[in-house]
């Protein structure tokens, strides 16, 4: 398997605008975890599907962010418009079985707001 | 879930076993004890867990007391690209699938 796939691996845009992180998690997987990592923060859970359902989404920042997983094979996660405070790393992870922490992080996508 | 508590930093020798600690005195009977680790500029890697048994796999050994308030990670020949922030997570199993990272240990292998 090839892993956890994210695009893009970097993003630049300009305040205000909308970006859109794109994650396929590994086959067979049935849970799909969304971080964002920064220097100030570190690494934090921001929403995570079990089955393509949002279980917890109570580490979103605010409405500005949301994500989606239409399939088992696919997720988003979007800003909406986006500020510089929102530059950081997003990594999406996924992972097999109820409980299972074992979790397959991606290699992040850089994402800089000018 | 409990509270983990880590060193910032460590230094090893190259070749030499890394003993990374981690202290978890309020860990409760149903807690597991998780290690990941992150390389510069990758996604976090799963390394290991256990409840209250020593475990080992091909990455590291765990070591847990036997009152459960700490462990150890164990590298046994610590390489250069062992380089790497190290998680130490204490959590209940079967409750969703919430990590929540900590600061962690920056362990830096020497040459």
């Amino acid at each position: 398997d090839a892993g956890v796939i994210q695009s893009p691996r970097h993003e630049v845009t300009e305040m205000g605008q909308e970006v859109t992180l794109r994650c396929k998690p590994i086959s067979g997987h049935d849970y799909l975890f969304w971080y964002r990592q920064t220097m100030m923060r570190g690494l934090e859970l921001l929403i995570y599907f079990n089955n393509n359902v949002p279980i917890d989404d109570s580490g979103m920042p605010e409405d500005r962010f949301s994500a989606k997983m239409p399939n088992a094979s696919f997720s988003t996660l979007k800003i909406q418009p986006s500020e510089p405070r929102d530059s950081a790393v997003y990594f999406c992870a996924s992972s097999l079985g109820t409980g299972r922490y074992e979790q397959y992080f991606g290699p992040g996508t850089r994402l800089t707001v000018t | 879930d409990a509270k983990t508590t880590q060193p910032p930093s460590m230094d090893c020798a190259e070749g030499r076993a890394a003993n990374l600690p981690c202290n978890h005195s309020t860990i409760s009977g149903n807690e597991y004890v998780y290690w990941y680790r992150q390389i510069h500029s990758q996604g976090p890697q799963y390394i290991i867990h256990g409840l209250k048994n020593n475990e080992t796999n091909e990455m590291a050994s765990l070591i847990i007391t036997e009152d459960r308030k700490s462990s150890t990670l164990i590298l046994p020949h610590a390489t250069l690209r062992d380089t790497a922030v190290y998680y130490c997570i204490a959590l209940i199993y079967n409750q969703g699938g919430k990590l929540i990272f900590g600061q962690g240990t920056e362990l830096s292998v020497k040459p």
